[in-house]
């Protein structure tokens, strides 16, 4: 069965660099009409779409954060890894990565990781 | 890069009762490409409905997606407990993919 799960320091300290993983199963970034994506949602507020990586290598970012953001993949691995640079107190937020397929269109997030809260605070 | 805007923040309705949640673009959404997130307290969202109308695998009919074009709209038809929660509509571009800020479905 498809499963995902973010992994990442729990704590970070203002301007440091957050790096998350995703580590997924059951399915393979390497097959077409595949994406990952890195949401996060910060406390008590709205989802926010960050980044997205898909079967090919494209990759596509935010554009109100796309200057922070890197995101990457290893096939190998069924890892997709997210870097986020200089981080603020107002970053504090649940990180979640999740899949999306094409069929006929991109066809939403199906499968979802359960979520890595990440509090920034020196 | 689109903006989606849900309407309204709450919706307080009663076990049994239809709840309409409206979900509006800033500009066309091409072929349909919007998808509907229901989220419990606590938990990752569910997918609901992609393609403005086609119910995700294991989603009961009592949740229907409507619309095109700028305006959209998710319908439950008969509210049940597992339903009051936060909804999310999202854009499927062909590159960034954005979503609404959120309706709440609270119990009156």
């Amino acid at each position: 069965q498809v499963t995902l799960r973010e992994s990442g320091p729990a704590l970070v300290k203002p301007t440091q660099t957050l790096t998350l993983t995703c580590t997924f199963s059951g399915f393979s970034l390497s097959t077409g009409g595949t994406s990952v994506s890195w949401i996060r949602q910060p406390p008590g507020k709205a989802l926010e779409w960050l980044a997205r990586i898909d079967w090919e290598g494209d990759k596509y970012y935010s554009t109100s954060l796309e200057t922070r953001l890197t995101i990457s993949k290893d096939t190998s691995k069924n890892q997709v890894v997210l870097t986020m640079t200089n981080m603020d107190p107002v970053d504090t937020a649940t990180f979640y990565c999740a899949r999306m397929l094409w069929s006929s269109g991109w066809t939403g997030f199906d499968y979802w990781g359960p979520g890595a809260l990440v509090t920034v605070t020196s | 890069e689109i903006v989606l805007t849900q309407s309204p923040g709450t919706l307080s309705l009663s076990p049994g009762e239809r709840a309409t949640l409206s979900c509006r673009a800033s500009q066309t959404v091409a072929s349909n490409f919007l998808a509907w997130y229901r989220q419990k307290p606590g938990q990752a969202p569910r997918l609901l409905i992609y393609g403005a109308s086609t119910r995700a695998t294991g989603i009961p009919d009592r949740f229907s997606g409507s619309g095109s074009g700028t305006d959209f709209t998710l319908t439950i038809s008969r509210l049940e407990p597992e339903d009051f929660a936060v909804y999310y509509c999202q854009h499927l571009g062909s590159s960034r993919w954005t979503f609404g800020q959120g309706t709440t479905v609270d119990i009156k």
